[in-house]
């Protein structure tokens, strides 16, 4: 199957730190990757997880577990334009991404 | 980075008419792109995946007849939406990948997108 679920919103205060879970169930996988979505915009690429673990970059932080078929993004230091949508995906067997439908997270001062 | 451009970014037409989306890859050769849709709120839905020199292959569900898509050099692939219709509306995004620099993640580099209104 193809299932990918993440939340539909969340929010957060600014400075403060947000974890933002995916799960997905796939019987063929190639990565889990998260990109970053302002309204009206292109995704742009944050973060890929092939390997269970944490990969840190910057104050974007992003982990997998592949055997709980888990990952999440960590976003530290929250700034009022990380306000955006977060998309989790993974790579499926074909190499095609699968797309969760998005977490809108809001950023409150 | 590798850049991808889509041309126009922002277009309204007439219910029946056909739009073409360009989508190029400015500083790399992309052997194999990719078109999406995405309604509001909603995910990023594939439309196709298409070869350069080859036919597209469309997702279930996605009219090849209505949804042309061409990829006749490795820069440049072009999706014609005929006979649009107002439920076409949308945003329409492409994505490419880069062999040199997708490499091991096979990342995707995306278009900034074209939204389509049809009156």
């Amino acid at each position: 199957g193809q299932n990918i679920d993440q939340p539909t919103e969340m929010t957060a205060t600014e400075g403060a730190i947000v974890q933002i879970n995916c799960t997905y169930q796939t019987s063929g996988f190639n990565g889990l990757f998260w990109y970053q979505q302002h309204a009206g915009e292109a995704p742009t690429f944050l973060s890929y997880n092939v390997l269970d673990g944490l990969e840190e970059k910057g104050r974007f932080s992003s982990f997998l577990s592949r055997s709980k078929g888990y990952s999440y993004l960590l976003l530290k230091e929250l700034q009022m334009k990380d306000s955006a949508s977060y998309l989790c995906a993974y790579m499926d067997s074909n190499y095609q991404l699968i797309w969760g439908a998005g977490t809108k997270l809001i950023i409150k001062p | 980075g590798a850049v991808v451009s889509q041309h126009p970014s922002r277009v309204i037409c007439k219910s029946g008419t056909s739009v073409k989306i360009e989508c190029r890859s400015l500083d790399f050769q992309a052997t194999t792109m990719f078109w999406y849709r995405q309604f509001p709120k909603k995910s990023l839905m594939l439309m196709a995946t298409s070869n350069e020199g080859s036919k597209a292959t469309y997702e279930q569900g996605v009219e090849k007849d209505k949804f042309l898509i061409n990829h006749a050099s490795l820069t440049l692939s072009t999706l014609t939406v005929t006979s649009a219709h107002p439920e076409d509306s949308s945003f329409y995004i492409c994505s490419a990948r880069d062999p040199q620099t997708s490499g091991v993640i096979n990342e995707q580099f995306f278009g900034p997108g074209t939204r389509l209104t049809v009156l």
